[in-house]
């Protein structure tokens, strides 16, 4: 079963921060979290495990709270480059089910 | 380098026509799996395997088949493809199949007309 993220989309200024969520109606053992540029394949950013650690890819930085079901990823002080499609992972046994995507645009 | 390779690229075909989308990695990778993409809908996994001759069911399989003979292998099959197949394709390998990184191919555009 897809986990659901929200927002659907955001827009940013930037040197703006923004938080995108992820939550799954199953427990949860680890969160995946991927970054896809327009045209391009999804690209790794960093996965979560159980035991809430926060884990940080340049100034992009997420937590995950196993009892709640929760990731969520945080975009501090915005680049540029930040734009694009963020997709949350989570694994049911050997499965990994994405959500349906961030699309995040960061403006000049 | 270390990649994971899709082929063809880009492939229009017409319903019914048997079609296979070759997918090769050169990591080593135990765990390989196929994802479709549609607007709105984000990344579904079709099929995944764990290891050579291992595979099993993802969200999506309905329509596709795969086979696992060698590691480093793991072909897509639409023995009759329709247009609601019609997607963006995605193979993608990782170490294991548990908390490691996944390596995305390049994907594969199909029309199916």
């Amino acid at each position: 079963q897809q986990p659901v993220q929200s927002p659907q989309a955001v827009i940013l200024r930037e040197g703006e921060d923004a938080v995108i969520n992820c939550s799954s109606s199953k427990a949860l053992y680890s969160v995946h979290w991927y970054r896809q540029k327009h045209g391009e394949a999804p690209v790794f950013l960093m996965i979560l495990l159980k035991g809430g650690e926060q884990k940080g890819h340049e100034k992009i930085s997420a937590s995950f709270n196993e009892k709640k079901q929760q990731s969520s990823l945080y975009l501090t002080a915005s680049q540029l480059s930040y734009s694009g499609t963020y997709f949350c992972g989570t694994e049911d046994d050997y499965k990994l089910s994405f959500g349906a995507g961030t699309t995040v645009t960061v403006r000049a | 380098e270390a990649q994971v390779t899709q082929n063809p690229r880009y492939l229009i075909t017409v319903t019914g026509k048997k079609l296979t989308v070759t997918c090769s990695q050169n990591m080593n990778h135990e765990y390989m799996s196929w994802y479709r993409q549609d607007p709105g809908l984000g990344l579904r996994q079709i099929y995944y395997s764990m290891n050579v001759e291992v595979t099993d069911k993802g969200d999506v399989p309905e329509g596709y088949k795969v086979s696992r003979k060698e590691k480093r292998n793991f072909p897509l099959i639409l023995e009759s493809p329709s247009p609601n197949q019609t997607s963006l394709y995605f193979c993608a390998s990782s170490f294991k199949g548990h908390f490691t990184e996944a390596f995305f191919g390049q994907g594969t555009r199909l029309t199916v007309v």
